[in-house]
């Protein structure tokens, strides 16, 4: 079945520690995006890539940092310049740059110990 | 005024009732506008798009005013269902046509 992975589901960090989410989908989609999601609030978008070796900085992009080596994969580092990292991450992926339908993964839920 | 605004509820409903929700936006080049669904915990799934003209899938409803500068959501005949939060989701404007994402509107259909 086609669709978007994201693992873990569940994810602690500890102080000082970097930790890296997992995004991979088989959509054959062009353009991936990182968003962050805090109770009681709206997506926020940490970084999205339109095309293989490109990303761009969303508005929440400090203390992160991604990759996009292939068409399928985009993952999320949350480094330990996040002070404040706890919240649901989400990644999503749509077609094209004129397709603006998002297909989301079923999320990570972070939590600093 | 927030890009794209919605009255978080929450809205407490009984079965079998009609329900609507209102979105409004702050940019008038604003294109595209879609409903999505988030259950507790889970990830965002697409309802529907929002045409000029209207659209109507079974018992939900979405409507767009440009001149108003709000999009709707109207659902007939609750089930229990339907209770999760509804996200409004607008375009900007620009060349990276980036999406804006309300706060939501949650719902609750009570038996």
């Amino acid at each position: 079945d086609g669709g978007i992975t994201q693992s873990p589901k569940y994810l602690f960090r500890k102080e000082g520690q970097n930790v890296t989410l997992s995004c991979e989908q088989n959509l054959n989609h062009d353009a991936m995006y990182w968003y962050r999601q805090d109770p009681g609030q709206g997506l926020r978008l940490i970084y999205y890539s339109q095309i293989v070796n490109d990303f761009q900085k969303g508005d929440i992009a400090e203390g992160y940092s991604v990759s996009r080596e292939k068409k399928e994969s985009f993952p999320l580092t949350v480094t330990s310049a996040q002070k404040n990292p706890t919240a649901f991450y989400l990644c999503a992926s749509r077609t094209g740059a004129t397709n603006e339908k998002l297909f989301f993964g079923s999320g990570t839920q972070l939590s600093v110990l | 005024r927030k890009e794209v605004e919605q009255d978080p509820g929450p809205f407490n409903v009984p079965e079998g009732a009609t329900v609507a929700f209102n979105c409004t936006y702050s940019n008038s080049a604003s294109q595209s506008f879609f409903w999505y669904r988030q259950d507790c915990r889970k990830e965002p799934k697409l309802l529907m798009s929002v045409y000029s003209s209207g659209n109507e899938d079974g018992r939900f409803t979405a409507q767009l005013n440009r001149a108003s500068q709000y999009i709707s959501l109207l659902i007939r005949d609750s089930k229990l269902s339907d209770s999760a939060t509804y996200l409004c989701v607008v375009n900007g404007a620009g060349n990276n046509r980036k999406l804006i994402w309300g706060l939501g509107t949650s719902l609750a259909v009570n038996p």
